[in-house]
């Protein structure tokens, strides 16, 4: 079993719709859960960071973490084209390797106008 | 921007050729990452250095090796390439050891023949 296994497969949405995309780990020492959207030929870029279980908003999006179920969740609200990416959750924590972030394979989104 | 740029921005190298990849952190951010990111995969831990020292290793094979500098600027070598090498290499830059504000360049995406 993959330490972050992230679901679910290619997405594509209509503008306006409402977006989940989601996370499940094993590892419970896990503590810092982000999500990063990278765009096609760029590094990904940061958008979400919470710590611990919990919610967190930022404009139209709110990162959610479960660690009694080890899942975490994006949303995005009102979906624009311009959020078109792939998003890649990713976590924390103390382990063997340091403080490496480990990543989810990522989702692809597509929003059509 | 993020402030970290990485260069060159493509490269192409036959396998058993070395290959060094620069990157250029924030000022002030003492902790630079390299991360391997595979076409559809998430980015994979190489390994940290926090004040010019190594601080933390994916699971990556000695070929990897790495060096940070005084002025924020840093080096990822890999010897002996392999086919399975080609890939996204990222740079990326945090304030401190805990990675819960990754900075990330562009990439470089190196293709090995």
């Amino acid at each position: 079993q993959k330490e972050v296994e992230q679901d679910p497969g290619p997405l594509s949405v209509p503008e306006g719709a409402i977006v989940s995309l989601n996370c499940t780990y094993s590892n419970s020492a896990f503590q810092y859960f982000m999500w990063y959207r990278q765009y096609s030929r760029k590094g990904p870029e940061l958008l979400m960071y919470t710590y611990s279980s919990g919610n967190k908003e930022d404009g139209r999006f709110t990162a959610q973490v479960d660690k009694s179920s080890k899942y975490i969740s994006l949303f995005i609200r009102d979906s624009q084209p311009s959020d078109s990416a792939t998003y890649l959750c990713a976590m924390s924590g103390v382990n063997q390797a340091g403080t490496a972030l480990i990543f989810g394979k990522g989702t692809t989104l597509s929003v059509s106008s | 921007e993020t402030g970290v740029t990485q260069s060159p921005t493509h490269l192409i190298k036959t396998r058993g050729q070395q290959v060094t990849l620069r990157c250029s952190s924030q000022s002030g951010h003492n902790t630079v990452s390299w991360y391997q990111q595979a076409l559809g995969q998430g980015p994979q831990f190489i390994f940290q250095y926090y004040r010019e020292e190594e601080n933390g290793r994916g699971n990556f094979p000695p070929r990897f090796s790495g060096l940070q500098f005084p002025n924020y600027s840093s080096e990822l070598n890999v010897n002996a390439l392999e086919l399975d090498d080609s890939a996204l290499y990222l740079c990326a830059s945090s304030l401190d050891r805990v990675n819960e504000k990754l900075f990330f360049g562009s990439g470089t995406q190196l293709s090995v023949l």
